[in-house]
């Protein structure tokens, strides 16, 4: 089993839907979560630090579940320009790696 | 400098020729991390630095791949004998700690074995 892993999709969605991703990983060790933002061909940028509270940046939400080991993000409203791949990544305690899930892939239809 | 710069970007190069690509961090990050991608995949971890030193490089896909760090700065991966396989994005990231802060990648080398 992979340490993070992510439904791949392609989720295809219109525009002003709501779309959620789910990312789970393996190892309760974990330490840290982030959700990073690939367009094609690009490198990938910060998207949203994950914390425990949950929290939301604009039209975006991210929560953890430590319970379940997953983390997931919430995009309402979803906007053309919002199509692209969303990596995960988790910080484990015990191996002190910085791993990234595979991506989850979302194309926004007009 | 004001970002993470990668060279070349891109590189084509012979099967079993030796490349060496080159990734210049944000000043005074200590943490760098080499990922590999191929087309289509996901991010592949191969090796990060803390300071000059690596941890853990278990991540290395082979002996043919090493790498290294000087000054607290610049790092270098090196491919030797590179194989069709190795064909790639290999991606440079920097942080200012490792594991507590957030990455800011380059924007990649590409490299192409022929």
């Amino acid at each position: 089993r992979k340490e993070v892993e992510q439904d791949p999709g392609p989720f295809n969605v219109p525009e002003g839907a709501t779309v959620a991703f789910n990312c789970t990983y393996s190892n309760s060790a974990s330490q840290s979560f982030f959700w990073y933002r690939q367009d094609c061909r690009k490198e990938p940028k910060l998207l949203m630090s994950v914390y425990s509270s949950g929290n939301e940046d604009g039209r975006f939400t991210a929560q953890l579940n430590r319970a379940s080991q997953y983390i997931s993000l919430l995009i309402r409203d979803s906007k053309l320009s919002d199509s692209a791949t969303y990596l995960c990544v988790v910080i484990f305690y015990n191996t002190d790696k910085l791993i990234f899930g595979t991506g989850t892939r979302l194309q926004v239809f007009p | 400098g004001a970002g993470v710069s990668q060279s070349p970007s891109n590189k084509v190069t012979e099967k079993g020729k030796d490349v060496e690509l080159r990734c210049d961090p944000i000043s005074g990050h200590t943490a760098l991390y080499w990922y590999r991608q191929r087309l289509g995949q996901g991010l592949e971890f191969l090796i990060y630095f803390q300071g000059n030193s690596a941890p853990d490089k278990s991540g290395l896909p082979s002996d043919r791949f090493s790498a290294e760090r000087t000054g607290e700065s610049v790092s270098t991966l090196t491919i030797q004998r590179t194989q069709q396989e190795d064909s790639a994005v290999y991606l440079c990231a920097s942080s200012l700690v490792h594991g507590a802060n957030v990455l800011t990648f380059g924007a990649g080398s590409r490299l192409t074995v022929l």
